[in-house]
């Protein structure tokens, strides 16, 4: 089974913290996604990477960045948090092939005070 | 911005009964649509996948696939009330972005 897990499952800040979240998976997927999640808007992409050290900007990468500097490992990088940047935020991977669907991982839900 | 619509419900159905979600999308272009459940404060899991027309089944689940009116449903048949949760339409384009709706909740009532 795929497995994707993320470093925390909750995660409280302050406005203006420096925040690491962080995807590991373990079933070689070249394609890495961060998704952030909120009530009446679906997922929403932030960022995904297609090979290590490559990235592109999803549909809202603003405030946030990203770095994948080992093929397993996705790390969302959020460089002066706000409040409106609390939100459940997802990460999922696939392969290549064009039938790969994505697997998520369990979410982490950040609060940003 | 593609789209991807979806009745955010929420739809109520006695148990044993169909459900029928449904999802339409705004390009042509889309190459792969798939079904997600997710519960609530959890990370969605994947139901179905379907790549061509028509319907597809895996034991009480049917996606149901019409190119040509940009359409994509889910049936459940049986409904059971482990079956509460929100369902997410994804659609795959072109280079491996993956658009979401924003989810049909649905209530399976005992």
């Amino acid at each position: 089974d795929v497995k994707v897990t993320q470093s925390s499952r909750y995660l409280v800040k302050r406005t203006g913290e420096k925040v690491f979240l962080e995807c590991v998976q373990d079933m070689d997927h070249e394609n890495m996604f961060w998704y952030r999640q909120d009530p009446g808007l679906g997922l929403r992409l932030i960022y995904f990477s297609y090979d290590v050290k490559m990235k592109e900007k999803g549909d809202i990468p603003e405030g946030y960045s990203v770095s994948r500097e080992k093929k397993e490992r996705f790390s969302l990088i959020l460089e002066s948090a706000s409040t409106n940047q609390t939100s459940m935020y997802l990460c999922a991977s696939n392969g290549q092939g064009n039938t790969d669907t994505q697997y998520f991982g369990p979410g982490t839900r950040l609060t940003v005070l | 911005q593609k789209e991807v619509e979806q009745n955010s419900g929420p739809l109520s159905v006695p148990e044993g009964a169909i459900a029928s979600l449904n999802c339409t999308y705004s390009d042509r272009g889309s190459q792969s649509f798939f079904w997600y459940r997710q519960y609530s404060g959890k990370s969605p899991e994947l139901i179905m996948s379907i790549y061509s027309n028509g319907d597809k089944e895996d034991g009480r689940f049917t996606a149901q696939l019409n190119k040509a009116s940009q359409y994509v449903s889910l049936l459940i048949r049986d409904s059971q009330p482990s079956d509460s949760a929100t369902y997410l339409c994804a659609v795959r384009y072109s280079f491996n972005k993956f658009y979401f709706g924003s989810g049909t909740k649905l209530n399976v009532k005992p």
